[in-house]
Formats: C-alpha cells, sequence, structure tokens
C-alpha cells in the first residue's frame, strides 16, 4: 500500500510571501492530522481532520494558517502570509483511528529567510 | 495541555546491551501510550502502544506503563547498530491528539 505523501519535501521563501503544502494520506483513512515540528522543540499537533471536516484546529498557531481537504482526499495547509517563526518541519499523517496508530508521511521542511 | 518529558540524551549504548529510555507525563488521567521511533531525516514510524499498567512484549521491545508514578519506558534488548535513532514517547489527549516528547536520541556502538 502507498503510504503518506507530501510535498514539496523542501521549501525556502521569503517572509511575506505564501506556501502551499501538500498531503496525500493512504487511501481509505478517514483521519488526517497535521503537525509541525519546530527546530529544538518537540512536534506539535495543528489539527486533524475526519473526511472533510475540521474535526479539531485547536493547534493551529494563527489565522495566517489554512487547512483544507478536499472531497475527503487529499489536504494542503497554506501559511499566509509566512514568517521566521513558521520554519520547520510540517508533518502530516493518516489513520484510521489513533489507536491504529498514525503513518506520517516524510514531511515538509519550510525555511522562512 | 498535557506535558510530555523525556531526557533528551543522546544515550550511549553498547551493542548487545539493553537500552532503557523513559518517559514521563502530567496528566494523571492519561491513559493510552505511544512509542515512535524516527531516524534522521526520516518520518516517525510506531514501535509500541500501551494502555494497561505493566508489561507488554513485542519481539526485542518492552514498553513498561507504570500509572502511579506517571511514567511509560521503552526497553530494547540486545540493542543494534539500525537500532539508532530518536524515540519519541507520546500520550494521547482529546479524542485523536497526539502530544509528544521532545525525543531521546539514541546511539548503539558498535
Amino acid at each position: 500500500e502507498a503510504g503518506v505523501t507530501q510535498f514539496p519535501s523542501h521549501s525556502v521563501i521569503e517572509k511575506g510571501q505564501t506556501v502551499t503544502l501538500r498531503c496525500d494520506p493512504i487511501s481509505g483513512h478517514d483521519n488526517l492530522y497535521w503537525y509541525r515540528r519546530v527546530m529544538g522543540k518537540e512536534i506539535k499537533f495543528l489539527l486533524h481532520f475526519v473526511k472533510e471536516s475540521k474535526q479539531d484546529e485547536s493547534g493551529m498557531p494563527n489565522n495566517r494558517f489554512l487547512a483544507e481537504r478536499t472531497g475527503g482526499t487529499y489536504s494542503t495547509l497554506k501559511v499566509q502570509p509566512a514568517e521566521l517563526e513558521d520554519s520547520g518541519v510540517y508533518f502530516c499523517a493518516s489513520s484510521q483511528g489513533v489507536y491504529y496508530g498514525y503513518t506520517f508521511g516524510s514531511g515538509t521542511r519550510l525555511t522562512v529567510v | 495541555q498535557k506535558e510530555v518529558e523525556q531526557n533528551s540524551g543522546p544515550l550511549s549504548v553498547p551493542e548487545g546491551a539493553i537500552a532503557s529510555l523513559n518517559c514521563t507525563y502530567s496528566d494523571r488521567g492519561s491513559q493510552s501510550f505511544f512509542w515512535y521511533r524516527q531516524y534522521s531525516g526520516k518520518s516517525p514510524e510506531l514501535i509500541m502502544f500501551i494502555y494497561s499498567n505493566g508489561d507488554k512484549e513485542d519481539g526485542r521491545f518492552t514498553a513498561q506503563l507504570n500509572k502511579a508514578s506517571q511514567y511509560v519506558s521503552l526497553l530494547i534488548r540486545d540493542s543494534q547498530p539500525s537500532d539508532s535513532a530518536t524515540y519519541l514517547c507520546a500520550v494521547i489527549e482529546g479524542a485523536q491528539k497526539l502530544v509528544f516528547g521532545q525525543g531521546t536520541r539514541l546511539t548503539i556502538n558498535p
């Protein structure tokens, strides 16, 4: 089975620009999650989709971040406008339910300069 | 928010020995705990899930949970160089959210 796919794998943008990250979950996984790891810190939850609905977006830092999940399939995470503190690795994960364990994508390393 | 604490390491263990990784958590009501392994530059992968007090064994890995003392540990027997990675402890918060510790970097020395 194909895993969770994220792209781009790396992105370097200037402060104030817009970046869109994409995640393709494992087929059939209704649950999709976004997490972020800022350098030197732990991996932190951003939000959780069940199919196309946002179940929990309590971890979204501010309104510069917008996540969508079209038709319950792939998801995008847009940062607009990007700030320096947004730099980090953004992980997407999908699962049949948390107790089944997440399958993580390989992450997108975002650098804002 | 729940807090999960891990010693960041690095923890160095000779090949063939037992590696012991520890994790403490702040919320006494936490029920379920996960250990993930992350190789450098790769994504985290699930190793173990434990929710009952005591030990859970899977091959060379044993997870130990002590809810009274609020700690969970991971033992790796017969450590191999391929076990060198960062090990992440996580606890469920709410319905589906995982709260991670910072991770412990483990190095197995041949």
